[in-house]
């Protein structure tokens, strides 16, 4: 049973380019979220969606981030402008309904802002 | 404001012996606890997870503790192995919410 699907698995761009990060979800799972790691914050939730709908974005860091689900079985993460200290690694994951259901991460999007 | 702590950022342990990970938390709301483990360049992947209505939840050589009172859990692993040096995360998480909130992570080195 395939996991989540993040791509690509390293990006590196220069500063004001804009950066899209992609996901695909397991299938059967209802909602998805986005996460991401930095030595300094840890990590953090940036958004989820639940049946494709964002219910909770107060994780976004500024209008610079935008994240869309069109569909089941992929969401994207936009950076733009991008910044340098947007560097990180980006994590998507993805869980059954029900708020005990453990969620599933992807193996990440390191992320390199020059 | 951290509300959830791993005061440990790391661990060594022989091969055979126990280790145990250490997890401390601030809100009162929270009710179910997990454990993720993370091997570099790889997503956290779930290991056991535990409700407040539970003191302890087992799977194999994987047991967490949940002391309510003094808000704190923690993992043991028995017997450790070489295979189990990885980041270990804790995260906690409230009734009707899906977000979760994650410790800083403790760094876990079983040495053969």
């Amino acid at each position: 049973d395939a996991g989540v699907i993040q791509s690509p698995r390293h990006e590196v761009t220069e500063m004001g380019q804009e950066v899209t990060l992609r996901c695909k979800p397991i299938s059967g799972h209802n909602s998805l979220f986005w996460y991401r790691q930095t030595m300094m914050r840890g990590l953090e939730l940036l958004i989820y969606f639940n049946n494709n709908v964002p219910i909770d974005d107060s994780g976004m860091p500024e209008d610079r981030f935008s994240a869309k689900m069109p569909n089941a079985s992929f969401s994207t993460l936009k950076i733009q402008p991008s910044e340098p200290r947007d560097s990180a690694v980006y994590f998507c994951a993805s869980s059954p309904m029900g708020w005990n259901q453990p969620q599933h991460f992807g193996d990440g999007t390191r992320l390199s802002i020059l | 404001d951290q509300q959830v702590k791993q005061n440990s950022p790391s661990l060594s342990v022989q091969e055979g012996r126990i280790s145990i990970l250490n997890c401390d938390y601030t809100n009162s709301m929270f009710d179910y606890f997990l454990w993720y483990k993370k091997y570099p360049a790889e997503g956290p992947t779930f290991l056991i997870s535990i409700s407040s209505i539970k003191d302890k939840n087992e799977d194999g050589r994987f047991t967490v503790f949940l002391n309510k009172s003094a808000k704190h859990l923690s993992l043991h692993i028995v017997p450790s192995q070489p295979g189990d040096s990885a980041v270990y995360f804790c995260a906690a998480t409230s009734s009707g919410t899906y977000k979760y909130i994650f410790g800083t992570g403790t760094r876990l080195k079983v040495l053969a």
